[in-house]
């Protein structure tokens, strides 16, 4: 089925560095969303984004969702280790949303 | 408030043999019904997905099936898993658009 993409596929960053990843779509979204998923667990809501060009935070992360319609972009900064796991992209569709092929992020200390 | 729950957390099945994983929502009413596999650090795989009892839609053909006997029960079975059968598996509802709320999964192995 369809996937939106998303890079960078993985990353490892030190511990207090700012991260940045995206998601690309060939269509259209009115709603983006981003998941991050810890280590054996189900994916949670993060932050859903709702109008082109709208720039949202939620503590340390904020996500923009692109003035095209087509991408959003998803920024943490002063990352800690407990940011580790993947971070999903989707765009929102009637009854079945569209999800990424996902960042994986690894922090060091 | 709403909650979902799945079991069991893990589970070792020999191939041939049969499955059935649960999934139940509570809080909420005429929920969407999802079900996704995940390979080891992989994406999500949608494999089914229900709007409503006795609806069903598939996205994958495979030796899957899903049912929805109640509005609020989602089951994923299995008559005879195979090898490739293996995977981390999530069920999910949503409600409204406002995204998915994601149960803490089921990792399969099978041997």
């Amino acid at each position: 089925g369809q996937q939106l993409n998303q890079s960078p596929q993985s990353m490892f960053i030190q511990e207090g560095e700012d991260v940045s990843m995206n998601c690309t779509s060939s269509s259209i979204f009115n709603t983006w969303l981003w998941y991050k998923q810890d280590p054996g667990e189900g994916p949670v809501l993060l932050i859903a984004l709702y109008k082109a060009g709208e720039l949202t935070s939620n503590g340390r992360l904020t996500a923009q969702f692109g003035i095209t319609r087509k991408d959003s972009f998803l920024n943490i900064s002063a990352s800690i280790p407990s940011d580790v796991g993947i971070y999903f992209c989707a765009g929102q569709r009637a009854v079945r949303d569209i999800f990424g092929t996902g960042t994986r992020l690894k922090v060091l200390a | 408030s709403q909650t979902i729950h799945q079991w069991p957390a893990t589970l070792v099945q020999p191939v041939g043999s049969p499955l059935s994983l649960e999934c139940t929502v509570e809080g909420t009413s005429n929920p969407n019904l999802y079900w996704y596999r995940q390979a080891a650090g992989r994406g999500l795989q949608l494999l089914f997905y229900s709007v409503g009892i006795g609806q069903i839609s598939s996205e994958v053909p495979q030796n899957l099936s899903a049912s929805r006997p109640q509005d609020r029960q989602f089951i994923l079975s299995s008559k005879k898993l195979l090898l490739s059968d293996s995977g981390f598996y999530l069920c999910a509802w949503s409600r409204g658009g406002h995204g998915y709320t994601f149960g803490s999964g089921t990792r399969l192995t099978v041997v």
